[in-house]
């Protein structure tokens, strides 16, 4: 069955570098979004991502954050300067259409920050 | 989206059914159910999604009430590896309408 991956797994970066989180969708999904869940906390919603642009963003996703789909296949979270919050598992999760159909997730990548 | 109420948690011996209920009394009516689970700390897994009938895929079946106002998702037969959090989202389905995950219920199955 198709699956969402991500890459790395788990990713340390020292507080201030800039990281990039690496996703590929399902192959004919069009819609992608990133997930992120601090340890012990709910899954929280950070941006959806259609058709080369932002959808919505949530307030969490300030101007440190950028989404970009380079090519046809990857989609990526940049942190810009990353801080000792942002230290949580990221979910990249896709869809085929929108509507009612369901978002389909990867198993995530653990960021920790130093 | 409508709230969704779930208990924190339920145990169920392994090869029973596992039935997890779900209150959404505020459903409106272009408001589907879902439900995702995560283990450990995996990335949520969709399960099954309904609007007014019942639906059964091949992990769970989907129980929605007439009146919409709580359903309950049943496995079948419960296994170790059915240990998780389920999620009951109950979530419009407009263009790009994101996914709020609660803090859904912990399924202990027990040997």
């Amino acid at each position: 069955e198709p699956e969402v991956t991500q890459t790395p797994s788990h990713q340390v970066t020292q507080m201030g570098q800039e990281v990039i989180l690496r996703c590929v969708p399902i192959s004919n999904h069009l819609y992608f979004y990133w997930y992120r869940q601090i340890l012990g906390q709910k899954v929280e919603f950070l941006v959806s991502f259609y058709n080369n642009e932002i959808s919505e963003k949530s307030e969490i996703f300030d101007d440190q954050f950028s989404v970009e789909r380079p090519d046809g296949s990857n989609f990526t979270l940049k942190i810009r300067s990353t801080k000792l919050e942002d230290s949580a598992m990221y979910f990249c999760a896709s869809s085929e259409r929108a509507g009612h159909q369901p978002q389909h997730f990867g198993d995530g990548t653990r960021l920790s920050i130093l | 989206d409508a709230k969704t109420t779930q208990p924190p948690s339920m145990d169920c011996a392994e090869g029973r059914a596992a039935n997890l209920p779900c209150n959404h009394s505020t459903i409106s009516g272009n408001e589907y159910v879902y439900w995702y689970r995560q283990i450990h700390s995996q990335g949520p897994q969709y399960i099954i999604h309904g609007l007014k009938n019942n639906e059964t895929n091949e992990m769970a079946s989907l129980i929605i009430t007439e009146d919409r106002k709580s359903s309950t998702l049943i496995l079948p037969h419960a296994t170790l590896r059915d240990t998780a959090v389920y999620y009951c989202i109950v979530r419009v389905a407009t263009v790009f309408n994101k996914f709020y995950f609660g803090s859904g219920t912990k399924l202990n199955v027990k040997p």
